[in-house]
């Protein structure tokens, strides 16, 4: 089952424009985590916001997580159209042992046209 | 540094045949993770190994499917009569030492089963 959901579906903007992509999920998590996808093959890490954490940064990427909604953000800044894939968000939830399990979302497709 | 590399990258197969995909995780790292992912879908869990044992098999579908890791690198996903549903992109994960780390992605084996 997929815990997290991703909001909307798919997006289509201009290179220069900002995308913002939204993540809900549904139960405690300890970290939220941001992926990227192209052409449906591996995923590569983006940005880990941690449950105690509000606001994240990396270069053109600001990640926001409100506990108390249950749901996150990225924003891309500044679109290029090598920034085309889906962008996925995976709750980590912790289970027995201490450890950790990954919970994906089904993603946002982003196109930006040049 | 080399990242996780998956073998095939495509396997097609008939029904009823047993297949198996490869991971190499990258170096080092303790912990590693197969997923399935269908079509328009983010990854779904599969299986978790911290070392050469398998920490949570929660998310294999049934007893058709197995995996071993028997020396604590390399890792072996074995999937017995396969069904046309088993048709998915089969990713790899792994992280350093267990699932509160980072997790690193290979590109996949991408498996249709006819």
């Amino acid at each position: 089952s997929q815990q997290g959901e991703e909001d909307p579906q798919a997006l289509s903007i201009q290179e220069g424009e900002n995308a913002t992509m939204n993540c809900s999920y549904k139960t405690s998590i300890n970290n939220l985590q941001w992926y990227r996808q192209n052409s449906g093959r591996g995923l590569v890490h983006l940005i880990l916001i941690r449950s105690n954490e509000r606001e994240k940064h990396s270069g053109r990427l600001r990640v926001t997580l409100d506990t108390s909604k249950k749901s996150s953000s990225l924003l891309i800044t500044a679109s290029r159209a090598a920034d085309t894939a889906s962008y996925f968000c995976a709750t980590g939830l912790k289970y027995q042992g201490g450890s950790e399990k990954l919970v994906f979302g089904k993603g946002t497709k982003l196109t930006v046209n040049p | 540094g080399a990242g996780v590399s998956q073998t095939p990258s495509n396997k097609v197969t008939e029904k009823g045949k047993y297949v198996e995909l490869r991971c190499d995780p990258i170096s080092g790292h303790t912990a590693l993770y197969w997923y399935r992912q269908s079509l328009g879908q983010g990854p779904e869990f599969l299986i978790y190994f911290q070392g050469t044992g398998a920490a949570d098999d929660s998310g294999l579908p049934n007893d058709r499917f197995f995996a071993v890791r028997p020396e604590g690198s390399v890792s072996t996903l074995k999937i017995q009569r396969t069904e046309r549903g088993d048709s998915a992109v089969y990713l790899c994960a792994s992280s350093l030492h267990d699932s509160t780390d980072t997790q690193y992605f290979g590109p996949g084996t991408r498996l249709t089963v006819l």
